[in-house]
């Protein structure tokens, strides 16, 4: 079965500091990625896409970057952190056509001081 | 991109059934409607898709207007830990699979 690992589960980071979440998906091969973001009291933003390695969309500007270095792997990176970066932080993935739904993992909670 | 639009909250007597009502009248053709629910804290969970024709699981009910502009879920016999927030979305994309846009959703607080 398909499984999709998200850590951490917290983190707290000072400002300006760098920032790398990691998500990966197992049991599956050549999925669609995405990172969402959620602020406090508020619905899920989409971050980033990815339909293969190397292969990112951005939905919109922001301070984040994301990668896809392998077909399992989807990072979600920061040189510098900034207080509105705060949030719930989730990653996702989906199997290629129109009819699969989406799995989410467990959320990373950050919280910029 | 359609659109969907859903009521804020709605409440419902434990036991009871829950119908959370949602408009797609913008909705295309090659377009599914999703369900998802998201429980505080924690990571958005599917429930169930439609295209067109009714569908139902172990979760849910999903009922699909013959004009496809509206739907409603069905939780037969809501319990307390059905409170959550429910996401009517209607996937954009082609044939690579699209995007999830989520909207506001509706809060459901379900009561003893």
């Amino acid at each position: 079965s398909q499984t999709i690992h998200q850590w951490p589960a917290t983190l707290v980071q000072p400002v300006g500091s760098p920032l790398s979440l990691e998500c990966t998906v197992e049991g599956t091969s050549n999925p669609n990625l995405y990172w969402y973001r959620q602020a406090a009291g508020r619905g899920l933003q989409l971050l980033f896409y990815s339909v293969g390695i190397g292969q990112i969309s951005s939905e919109v500007p922001q301070n984040l970057s994301a990668s896809r270095p392998q077909d399992r792997q989807f990072i979600l990176s920061s040189k510098k952190l900034l207080l509105s970066d705060s949030g719930f932080y989730l990653c996702a993935w989906s199997p290629k056509g129109g009819g699969g739904g989406y799995t989410f993992g467990s959320g990373t909670r950050l919280t910029v001081v | 991109d359609a659109k969907t639009t859903q009521p804020p909250s709605m409440d419902c007597a434990e036991g009871r059934a829950a119908n959370l009502p949602c408009n797609h009248s913008t909705i295309s053709g090659n377009e599914y409607v999703y369900w998802y629910r998201q429980i505080h804290s924690q990571g958005p969970q599917y429930i169930i898709h439609g295209l067109k024709n009714n569908e139902t699981n172990e979760m849910a009910s999903l009922i699909i207007t013959e004009d496809r502009k509206s739907s409603t879920l069905i939780l037969p016999h809501a319990t307390l830990r059905d409170t959550a927030v429910y996401y009517c979305i209607v996937r954009v994309g082609g044939l690579q699979g699209g995007k999830l846009i989520f909207g506001q959703g509706t809060e459901l607080s379900v009561k003893p």
